[in-house]
């Protein structure tokens, strides 16, 4: 069965010190790979997606992801945390055959000045 | 562009009532699709369509119909709700289902049914 699994519940981290949301995903095919974040009572944003090419991903806000093949893993990271950068992530998988978008239960980055 | 807009952004229901929750899009996207988001659970599929007059199931259609009568319309019927259908529902469009591209979200319907 296709899955997305974020390990972690929460993500704690003191502003200005470098972040990582962590992702592992199983799907079938070559992976197609999504980092969405939503902050309080808004709609999902888009922040970058994996679908070929350069396994180092640059997306929004100053957001990278780095895919992992052989550790099926897609953690999102930024070098230096922002207080504005608390929300909920998302990731998402789907296999490049086909299939539904599927998305881990989300992580929740707390930054603290 | 408005995106992807949702009606209304809150509703109260009593067990039993039927509604409709409006979704719209106008970047002439063909796929659309429902979720729920409950806590813990990430976004779960409800429906979702591939084009005009095209729906099919998620992973949790029991309880919901949808019809796809226009590009730019999806909206999402919930039959005879239930305290179990007590979530945030965000309506969802992307260009294409089955290539590589992003979904574009709602701001999402708080539902409460008590």
């Amino acid at each position: 069965a296709q899955s997305v699994a974020q390990p972690e519940d929460q993500v704690n981290v003191a502003e200005g010190n470098p972040l990582t949301v962590k992702c592992t995903y199983s799907v079938s095919g070559n992976p197609y790979l999504f980092w969405y974040v939503q902050y309080p009572n808004r709609g999902l944003q888009f922040l970058l997606k994996y679908i070929t090419g350069d396994n180092l991903v640059k997306g929004s806000y100053g957001f990278e992801a780095e895919f992992n093949k052989s550790q099926t893993s897609f953690h999102l990271k930024k070098p230096s945390a922002l207080v504005s950068d608390s929300a909920l992530y998302f990731c998402a998988a789907r296999g490049n055959q086909g299939g539904k978008l599927i998305f881990g239960q989300g992580t929740e980055l707390s930054v603290k000045p | 562009n408005a995106g992807v807009t949702q009606t209304p952004k809150f509703q109260v229901l009593k067990t039993g009532q039927s509604m409709t929750l409006q979704c719209a899009q106008d970047m002439n996207h063909e796929y659309m699709s429902w979720y729920r988001q409950d806590p813990g659970m990430g976004l779960r599929l409800i429906h979702y369509s591939v084009g005009a007059g095209i729906t099919d199931q998620g992973e949790v259609p029991n309880g919901y119909n949808v019809s796809r009568s226009t590009t730019e319309d999806f909206p999402l019927r919930l039959l005879s709700a239930a305290p179990s259908q007590t979530s945030v529902y965000f309506c969802a469009s992307s260009p294409d289902r089955d290539r590589g591209y992003e979904q574009y979200f709602g701001p999402g319907t708080r539902l409460t049914v008590t």
